[in-house]
């Protein structure tokens, strides 16, 4: 079974300029999430998707936005880069059979895209 | 305030031993706790889920126990080897979202 997986590996761009991320859930899953981790910093929920409706956002401005498409797939789309945009930024897929975050679905997390702002 | 808190912050242990890494949290109401394992610059892999009503929950050399009364949980590894070197992660869902914590960077030495 192939997991998830996220393109491109790394995006390199300069302030101001948008930057597209794209995620392919596990097969079956139809939640998405999308976190940050900056340098040395841990995880912060950005978006989370589920059946195509944005479900739930976390403390990011406006210019990050997404969407999930309908074979579930998502994108990351972050407008006007700035420098402290630079991160990881990963991506989870799982089922949500029992309705998001605290049920007991395994969240299963590709292997990121590294974007780099200058 | 909802967090989770992890300790210590690194550790650094020899090969072959064993070493305990600790998970506090303030998320309520608690539906259940989840370690990960991040290797630098990939994915976290999930290693445990735990329920209120676990205690204990082993995976292969990974041990981790819940005390839900004391909102505690820790993660054992036993008999350490050089790929268990990475960050370890906890995580509550609180909501619609997750919490993380900010890790444990374990570094196993020859």
């Amino acid at each position: 079974e192939a997991g998830v997986t996220q393109s491109p590996t790394h995006l390199i761009k300069t302030r101001g300029q948008q930057a597209t991320l794209r995620c392919s859930p596990i097969s079956g899953h139809t939640s998405v999430y999308w976190y940050q981790q900056a340098l040395g910093l841990g995880l912060q929920f950005l978006l989370w998707y589920d059946e195509g409706e944005e479900r739930n956002r976390g403390n990011f401005p406006p210019r990050f936005s997404g969407r999930q498409f309908p074979n579930y797939s998502s994108e990351l789309n972050v407008n006007a880069l700035e420098l402290e945009d630079s991160a990881l930024y990963l991506c989870a897929s799982s089922s949500n059979l029992a309705g998001g975050p605290v049920s007991y679905n395994e969240q299963f997390f590709g292997p990121g895209t590294r974007l780099t702002v200058l | 305030k909802n967090q989770v808190e992890q300790s210590p912050q690194s550790l650094i242990i020899l090969e072959g031993k064993n070493c305990t890494l600790q998970c506090n949290y303030t998320v309520s109401p608690f539906s259940n706790l989840r370690w990960y394992k991040q290797d630098t610059g990939r994915g976290p892999v999930s290693l445990t889920i735990m329920t209120f009503s676990e205690n204990t929950k082993s995976n292969g050399r990974y041990t981790a126990t819940l005390d839900a009364d004391t909102k505690q949980s820790s993660l054992h590894i036993t008999a350490s080897q050089l790929s268990d070197s990475a960050s370890y992660i906890c995580v509550v869902p609180m909501g619609q979202n997750f919490v993380f914590g900010p890790g444990t960077r374990l570094s196993v030495l020859p």
